[in-house]
């Protein structure tokens, strides 16, 4: 029990696109998700906490357009990284909590941005 | 400021022997205590979590939390070649009706001597 998914993997985009990502908890409703992000050996940064049909909560120095979060429904959330230079370069993270269980969260199995 | 503190290690252990791993926490209030090994380039994995004072036992995994001294430990029996990650320390301060974040330590890198 408690999988989360995220999609895709790895991504390698151009400077100036646009880079959604996709995380699903799979077997269970998620009162809240979390998006981190992890440059190489540093520690997770959480960038933004989300409710379903609620505007996401971003943590201080994190561009609110720049990572547009959706939360369209209990299983499902979403990060646009929005016009990606190189140093939007990392990796990607998911969670996805439930309440009454301590909120233990489940991670996704991360997704690996690579801008050129 | 909550804050999470860990050992960055390396903590280089024998095969066979028993890790200790320790973290302490800052936050008073916190409710919720939680162990996650990240092996090089994955993502985190929950392998315990602890709410209550005491011991709480998993196959290999002990973990140990001590509210009045805001401590909390892992201990990993039998240690194997698999076990050689990043342990990352993760508490819930479960206050002021917070989307309930967790606080992660910087984890601390457990190898394994042959």
């Amino acid at each position: 029990g408690a999988v989360v998914s995220q999609h895709p993997s790895r991504v390698i985009c151009k400077s100036g696109t646009s880079v959604k990502i996709e995380c699903r908890s799979l077997d269970f409703q998620a009162t809240t998700m979390f998006w981190y992000r992890q440059f190489p050996k540093q520690s997770l940064m959480l960038m933004a906490t989300s409710n379903e049909g609620s505007k996401a909560t971003y943590e201080q120095g994190v561009e609110k357009d720049k990572f547009l979060i959706n939360h369209a429904s209990l299983t499902l959330s979403t990060l646009t990284v929005t016009s990606a230079h190189p140093e939007d370069s990392s990796f990607y993270i998911c969670s996805a909590s439930v309440s009454g269980q301590g909120y233990e969260q489940y991670f996704g199995p991360g997704t690996r941005l690579t801008v050129t | 400021q909550k804050e999470v503190e860990q050992n960055s290690g390396p903590l280089s252990v024998p095969e066979g022997a028993i890790a200790s791993l320790n973290c302490t926490y800052s936050d008073r209030g916190s409710q919720s205590f939680f162990w996650y090994r990240q092996y090089s380039g994955k993502s985190p994995e929950l392998i315990m979590s602890i709410y209550s004072n005491g011991d709480k036992e998993d196959g290999r995994f002990t973990a140990q939390l001590n509210k009045a001294s805001q401590y909390v430990s892992l201990l990993i029996r039998d240690s194997q070649p698999s076990d050689s990650a990043t342990y990352l320390c993760a508490v819930n301060g479960n206050s002021g009706g917070s989307n309930y974040k967790l606080t992660f330590g910087k984890g601390t890198l457990l190898t394994m001597n042959p």
